[in-house]
């Protein structure tokens, strides 16, 4: 079982929708938890930073930690084509910040 | 600010050659530097990380090998080239400047093709 798991969709949604991103993890000792968006080609960027459970708003963006549940979420609001790429989670691990990424959810947001 | 550059952006090299690519961080001191791969539709596999001049741990046993000759300095090595090893290469740095050592920002990248 891999420590992070998220689905690769991808997920087409038309512009202005909610978008929803999930994950699950499988180490409980996992607290900080993180959400990168990668444009194709390009560096991933860091979006969203979290620690422990409950959330964190920026803007449209909203990171959601359930520990209980092993699940992390971001949620876009009024998705805008620019919101049009792949984004991971990933989840601090060990003494030295080891992060461990699931395998990204492509979302395309179309006019 | 901090900034992360690597170089090459591109390689196409042939199987068994070598392979040096680099990675600098400006604007901050000490920071922790990470190398990491990406295979086609995959996440981020990390390869290597340092905490200091000279420190190296490794995540994944293969024919690369990683150095870090300055504080802010990170090369990635290989001797010969496999097929397996083309892929996305990412280098990333935490630390102090900008957030803390928990958060990890990624360069540009390479794209190595092995042929």
């Amino acid at each position: 079982q891999k420590e992070v798991e998220q689905d690769p969709g991808p997920l087409s949604v038309p512009e202005g929708a909610i978008v929803s991103l999930n994950c699950t993890y499988s180490n409980s000792a996992f607290q900080y938890f993180m959400w990168y968006r990668q444009y194709s080609r390009k560096g991933p960027e860091l979006l969203m930073y979290t620690y422990s459970s409950g959330n964190k708003e920026d803007g449209r963006f909203t990171a959601q930690v359930d520990k209980s549940s092993k699940y992390i979420s971001l949620f876009i609001r009024d998705s805008q084509p620019s919101d049009s790429a792949t984004y991971l989670c990933a989840a601090l691990s060990g003494g030295y910040n080891k992060l461990i990424f699931g395998a990204g959810t492509r979302l395309a947001v179309h006019p | 600010s901090q900034t992360i550059h690597q170089w090459p952006a591109t390689l196409v090299q042939p199987v068994g050659s070598p392979l040096s690519l680099e990675c600098t961080v400006e604007g901050t001191s000490n920071p922790n530097l990470y190398w990491y791969r990406q295979a086609a539709g995959r996440g981020l596999q990390l390869l290597f990380y340092s905490v200091g001049i000279g420190q190296i741990s490794s995540e994944v046993p293969q024919n690369l090998s990683a150095s870090r000759p300055q504080d802010r300095q990170f090369i990635l090595s290989s001797k010969k080239l496999l097929l397996s090893d083309s892929g996305f290469y990412l280098c990333a740095w935490s630390g102090d400047g900008q957030g803390t050592y928990n958060e990890q920002f990624f360069g540009p990248g390479t794209r190595l093709t092995v042929l």
